[in-house]
């Protein structure tokens, strides 16, 4: 079974707005990763965050991480048309195997 | 550096046929794994490596094989192609270790009629 789980599964916004997306978790990690699809594209990676962070920050993007609740969030702040992809969070087992997997994501949509 | 490289890009196979997509890495990475990718379910883990001469199933293993003969090629085969293994296939691969990041090839479009 899949291990994170996103949402919303789609999300539209103007430009401008911010963007955030949601990823549950089952189990304990060692780290969270969110990763970014343009349609018909491989997946880039956006950032990592460890499992003994609360928040992590690259440009526009803002990672938070509880892990009491086993959640992470991904913010965009001001988005652009260009942000318009599907994202994707990771996530590999504490204890387990080095594999990582990867949720159903969220379709995001920035309309100019 | 090519990164991840797979071949083909598109593929149309007839049920019961047998294929081999091919995964190449040239950044010496020692993990590498394979995913398929379908509508509303995300990305599966179909087979995974952490070095050459080591393999171990994910999520959804069953109709395919892998192998690791070298730290640079990981290819899937499909040994008896299936209308449920119609989908989009991923190669990523990346160094070892909890905190590394994945490296995406660009994708193989699988159709099985």
């Amino acid at each position: 079974s899949q291990q994170g789980e996103e949402d919303p599964q789609a999300l539209s916004i103007q430009e401008g707005e911010n963007a955030t997306m949601n990823c549950s978790y089952k189990t304990s990690i060692n780290n969270l990763q969110w990763y970014r699809q343009n349609s018909g594209r491989g997946l880039v990676h956006l950032i990592l965050i460890r499992s003994n962070e609360r928040e992590k920050h690259s440009g526009r993007l803002r990672v938070t991480l509880d892990t009491s609740k086993k959640s992470s969030s991904l913010l965009i702040t001001a988005s652009r048309a260009a942000d318009t992809a599907s994202y994707f969070c990771a996530t590999d087992t504490q204890g387990g195997s080095e594999k990582l997997v990867f949720g159903k994501g969220t379709k995001l949509t920035v309309n100019p | 550096n090519a990164g991840v490289t797979q071949t083909p890009k598109f593929q149309v196979l007839k049920t019961g046929q047998s294929m081999t997509l091919q995964c190449a890495q040239d950044m010496n990475h020692e993990y590498m794994s394979w995913y398929r990718q379908d509508p509303g379910m995300g990305l599966r883990l179909i087979h995974y490596s952490v070095g050459a001469g080591i393999t171990d199933q994910g999520e959804v293993p069953n109709g395919y094989n892998v192998s690791r003969s070298t730290t640079e090629d990981f290819p899937l085969r499909l040994l008896s192609a299936a209308p449920s293994q119609t989908s989009v296939y991923f190669c990523a691969s990346r160094n070892r270790g909890f905190n590394e990041k994945l490296f995406f090839g660009s994708g193989t479009q699988l159709s099985v009629l």
